[in-house]
Parts: structure tokens; sequence; C-alpha cells
């Protein structure tokens, strides 16, 4: 099966800084990767698509970038509202399964 | 207005049944891709189910964790994704999200989520 790992686990970081999350598939995805923000008792919010096209209505500081097997997630000039905890997931149909990242907490310094 | 609303969840015995509901409005759900996740109290984000797009007979795909025991289905009538959960367990607890592909034409991320509806499952 494929898996997702994402690092760190935790970030802490303070307004105004440029934060990076590394997502890494266990094999080849190409670009079916997307990149969500989930905030306590809300439904995730759809960030980044195919790796690195920003959905409509996000913040042009959020951007993503990779393919095959390695992805990142930049946020910059981080702001109050984007104290959240972000999450990749694969969804190349030529496997099974569409599994999350472990998460990412970002948290004020 | 393109929206899922979640119904059906609740408190369950260990080892019983639940289905849930996830109502569509403003497209149809038989041309989408559409999946089901769910989140743990204090857990990350949890993929369970997915099914393709296109009439009876879709593809559908399962988490290893609920596989045998879940089944993910859609009425076009109602314009409805349900999610039939069997041989409930303690794991099982969580919030349970539907959502929508952005696409409808191929599988793309997931767009449009509904709020959640909570299961607990206890002895």
């Amino acid at each position: 099966d494929i898996q997702m790992t994402q690092s760190p686990s935790t970030l802490s970081a303070s307004v105004g800084d440029r934060v990076t999350i590394t997502c890494r598939a266990s094999q080849s995805i190409r670009h079916w990767l997307a990149w969500y923000q989930k905030k306590p008792g809300k439904a995730p919010n759809l960030l980044i698509y195919q790796a690195s096209n920003l959905e409509s209505g996000v913040p042009s500081r959020f951007s993503g970038s990779g393919s095959g097997t390695e992805f990142t997630l930049t946020i910059s000039n981080l702001q109050p509202d984007d104290f959240a905890t972000y999450y990749c997931q694969q969804y190349n149909g030529d496997f099974p399964s569409f599994p999350f990242g472990g998460g990412t907490k970002v948290e004020i310094k | 207005e393109v929206q899922l609303v979640e119904s059906g969840g609740g408190l369950v015995q260990r080892g019983g049944s639940l289905r849930l509901s996830c109502a569509a409005s403003g497209f149809t759900v038989s041309n989408n891709y559409m999946t089901w996740v769910r989140q743990a109290p204090g857990k990350g984000l949890e993929w369970v189910s997915l099914i393709y797009r296109g009439g009876s007979g879709a593809n559908t795909y399962y988490a290893d964790s609920v596989k045998g025991r879940f089944t993910i289905s859609r009425d076009s009538s109602k314009n409805t994704l349900f999610l039939q959960m069997n041989s409930l367990k303690d794991e099982d607890t969580a919030v349970y999200y539907c959502a929508r592909d952005r696409s409808g034409g191929f599988l793309d991320a997931f767009d449009i989520w509904g709020q959640g509806t909570m299961v607990t499952v206890s002895s």
C-alpha cells in the first residue's frame, strides 16, 4: 500500500515567518497530491491541488511544489489565521488507496 | 449553492451498525468522485472510502481498517452518498466527513466538504 509521510509533525513559527512542510510518498504519485488546512471543529479546506495549483480563493502566500515522491507546502509571511494543522493527501488513481500524511501542526512560537 | 450535509451519526454499541448519509445540493453526486474521511478524537485525518463517478457498478475503494465492514454507495434519485458501517469497533469513533472532488471529469482533489457527523462507538 502507498504511504504518505509528513515532516515535521509540529512546527513553531511567528507571524511573518516563511514555513515549509514536506510530504513524501512511498511510491511515485506523479503530481496527484493535495494539501489541506484543518482547524478544530471545521471541515478540511483545500489549499493546493495537483501538487502546485492554488485553489480558488486561497491566499497567494500558500504555494506547493514537487512531483514523484517528494512535495512541499510553503507558507510565506505567516498570518494569524494560518495557525492550524496541514495535511497532504495522494489521489493517484493507479493506487487503490488515498491516504493522508500524518499532519503538521503549525503553532505560534 | 454547492453543499454537502451529513447526517446519521450518533452513539452505537460495539458490534453494531450505522448508516451515514451525505445529501448533496448544487451538483449531481453520480457525476463526481466522492469520498468519506474521518478524524478520531485527537488524531489526524484518515481516508476511509471512495466511489468513482458513473452509474451502478462504479469502482469503490476502502482503507484496510474498514474493508469488509463498511460499504460506500449512492442513490441518484436522492442525490445522496451513503456509508454503511457494520461490526463497529471502538476505533471507529470519529467525526466523519464526506467530500466531492473538484473536477468531476477525472479524479482530483476534494474541494467541497460536509460539516461532519460524529460517530461514537461504546460498549
